[in-house]
């Protein structure tokens, strides 16, 4: 257990209505990660952050806004949700490559239905 | 940008067999390749890690082994059970950056 939580962890919204997502960690890694799972996509990154205030975007960034103010908690924000970003959201932390071991853990996702 | 492959994309086999799940990606310059376990509605679980400078790891029944010049990673499942029945997927990272990529997996049935 990497001490990973995500809430909400099932969601209904409506089109246009913004909404965030939380993920908090207990174990103060310094990397945290959002994904999102799609049949036939597998995993993708949205945003990444490498520590307090620091993020970089993913692959399917677009969309989505992250903040990290604290180092336990990583946020992503849909300005304005859209059906197409009804999916599986998963948070994971990473080791960052501490003794060469760049390993992930992930949280239990959440999972996000944009009517 | 890498590529991760999984074939097959599923797998039945009867409990007790032997089997191996593949995982290929297109740029060998990889720090290291993860493999994780994830069932039904639930989160990824870590199943090994192997580091660039390995070739291979073990945990119980799960042997994991690493081919850099191939691009190739494949885990071995010994004895398998009905509680083996998961989707398998694979991440590598690059030497430098920390974005991960992820193969869209191989979902494998053992029939008791």
């Amino acid at each position: 257990d990497a001490g990973i939580t995500q809430s909400p962890r099932h969601k209904v919204t409506e089109t246009g209505t913004p909404v965030t997502l939380r993920c908090h960690q207990t174990e103060n890694h310094r990397y945290m990660y959002w994904y999102r799972q799609d049949p036939g996509h597998g995993l993708r990154l949205i945003h990444y952050s490498y520590g307090v205030k620091d993020t970089d975007k993913g692959e399917v960034s677009d969309g989505y806004s992250v903040s990290r103010s604290k180092t336990e908690d990583f946020l992503l924000t849909l300005e304005s949700a859209t059906s197409s970003q009804t999916s599986v959201y998963f948070c994971a932390i990473g080791l960052g490559g501490l003794a060469g071991r760049n390993e992930q853990f992930f949280g239990p996702g959440t999972r996000l239905t944009v009517l | 940008k890498q590529e991760v492959t999984q074939i097959p994309a599923a797998l039945s086999v009867p409990e007790g067999e032997n089997l191996v799940l593949n995982c290929s990606f297109t740029d060998s310059a990889i720090y290291n390749l993860q493999w994780f376990r994830q069932d039904p509605g639930k989160g990824l679980t870590s199943l090994l890690l192997i580091q660039s400078s390995q070739r291979e790891q073990t945990s119980g029944r799960l042997n994991a082994s690493l081919d850099k010049s191939s691009g190739r990673s494949t885990l071995y499942i010994a004895a398998s059970q009905p509680g083996d029945s998961a989707t398998y997927l694979c991440a590598v990272t690059k030497v430098t950056g920390n974005q991960f990529y992820f193969g869209t997996g191989t979902s494998l049935t053992v029939i008791p």
